[in-house]
């Protein structure tokens, strides 16, 4: 069956450490994947995507992700964690149709 | 902001009940998604509607039905509201169905009591 997966229900960094969000995926072949950010009571804002080519996207915010093939995976990273940051975030990926989401990873950010 | 609206923003009524959410899409997509957020279930699809016709369906429930209207705003019509009802709804849209990225509205808040 088709899944994703975020391993990391919710991860806590100190402002200024890195960041990096799991998210793997189980699908016959290569999907369009995403990540998604969703602050408190709002609606979900799009980090990046990857649909081909390079497999390191970058994305808004400071955000990029890396796409390896052989490890089903699309890991979100940031070098420098900001305060604004906190929020939860979302890998998504897209196949024929079929968008499905991972639970999601909540990020605490510690001053 | 993502240029995807949704109306209204908060809406709490009682079982049994029936609503309607609208969602306007971005100017010049073409495809309206809808997509349910429960703590229990996480965000689901529910359905999709291709310049007013159905595209995919999800986890949609048969209480719940949708249509995109000739101007591509869409209406999510649920009825018989239950307890579990209550959830974030989410409308989003894209310019093709199958391949293009998903842009977001701020999602209509329903609490059934």
């Amino acid at each position: 069956a088709q899944s994703v997966t975020q391993p990391d229900i919710h991860i806590t960094v100190s402002e200024g450490a890195s960041l990096e969000l799991r998210c793997n995926y189980s699908y016959g072949a290569t999907p369009y994947l995403f990540w998604y950010v969703q602050s408190p009571g709002q609606g979900l804002q799009l980090l990046l995507k990857y649909f081909s080519g390079d497999t390191l996207v970058q994305g808004i915010k400071g955000f990029e992700a890396e796409f390896k093939r052989s490890q089903s995976s699309f890991n979100l990273r940031k070098p420098s964690v900001h305060w604004s940051d906190a929020a939860e975030y979302f890998c998504a990926v897209l196949n024929n149709n079929d968008m499905r989401f991972g639970a999601g990873t909540r990020l605490t950010v510690k001053p | 902001d993502s240029g995807v609206t949704q109306t209204p923003k908060h809406l709490i009524t009682a079982t049994g009940q029936r609503v309607t959410l609208r969602c306007s899409p971005r100017s010049g997509d073409l495809s309206v998604y809808w997509y349910q957020q429960s703590l229990d279930q996480g965000l689901q699809f529910l359905i999709q509607y291709y310049n007013g016709e159905e595209r995919a369906k999800g986890n949609i429930l048969e209480r719940f039905s949708a249509q995109q209207f000739p101007d591509l705003h869409s209406e999510l019509n649920l009825s018989s509201l239950e307890l579990g009802d209550s959830a974030l709804y989410f409308c989003a849209s894209s310019v093709t169905p199958a391949t293009d990225t998903q842009y977001f509205g701020p999602g209509t808040r329903l609490t059934v009591l």
